[in-house]
């Protein structure tokens, strides 16, 4: 039974570009969470989907956006790099019905 | 907004030690959840716990859910070098809700 997984591992973007970020959610589960983590602090809320559409977000600017595919599978997308966008993004899957999450490894982002 | 506090902040234990760190709130949430990170990985899910009162382990691991809602605490019996890492609480309302994570507390093993 996969897990959740994440691609790419790394990247490094220069600022005012544009990233693609991608999730595939651990088989069974309908819902993914993404979030971005800054070294030493916890994970931050981004936004969650769920049927396609987003149903929850924290406190981005409209220049993080997602979408969530009919399999379930998620892209996070970010406009207009700022070196302050530099983290951890980490993508995680649930079941609608229930609250527990299940991570993925994480794309390290660095923006230069 | 929402936010959690965890105490300690970092501890620093002998191999074989018991370990114990906890979560507050100011708000009530409905279920806690525990998760321990390594560098550069995601964050594992150790244990989740959604009533109040409960009491739920998973090996040496055992943590409860605050009888207010508004806590939660993890216990690590017998340490080991392997439970090295960051400890994070997380919690939400329901599961609509967006989960919020603490700070973490990082543990150290001595051997």
């Amino acid at each position: 039974d996969a897990g959740v997984t994440q691609s790419p591992t790394h990247l490094i973007k220069t600022r005012g570009q544009q990233v693609t970020l991608r999730c595939s959610p651990k088989s069974g589960h309908d819902t993914v969470s993404w979030y971005q983590q800054a070294l030493g602090q916890g994970p931050q809320f981004i936004f969650q989907y769920y049927e396609e559409e987003e149903r929850q977000r924290g406190n981005f600017p409209d220049r993080f956006s997602g979408h969530q595919f009919p399999n379930y599978s998620s892209e996070l997308n970010v406009n207009a790099l700022l070196l302050g966008d530099s983290a951890l993004y980490l993508c995680a899957s649930s079941l609608v019905s229930r609250g527990e999450q299940y991570f993925g490894p994480g794309t390290r982002l660095t923006v230069t | 907004g929402q936010q959690l506090n965890q105490s300690p902040q970092s501890m620093f234990i002998q191999e074989g030690e018991d370990v114990s760190m906890n979560c507050t709130s100011s708000s009530i949430f409905n279920t806690w959840l525990w998760y321990k990170q390594d560098p550069g990985e995601g964050p594992v899910l150790l244990i989740a716990l959604y009533k109040a009162g409960e009491l739920t382990s998973n090996g040496r691991l055992t943590a409860q859910f605050g009888i207010t809602r508004k806590d939660s605490f993890l216990n690590i019996s017998a340490s080991i070098p392997s439970d090295v890492g960051i400890y994070f609480c997380a919690g939400l309302g329901t599961s609509y809700d967006k989960v919020i994570f603490g700070p973490g507390t990082s543990l150290s093993v001595i051997p």
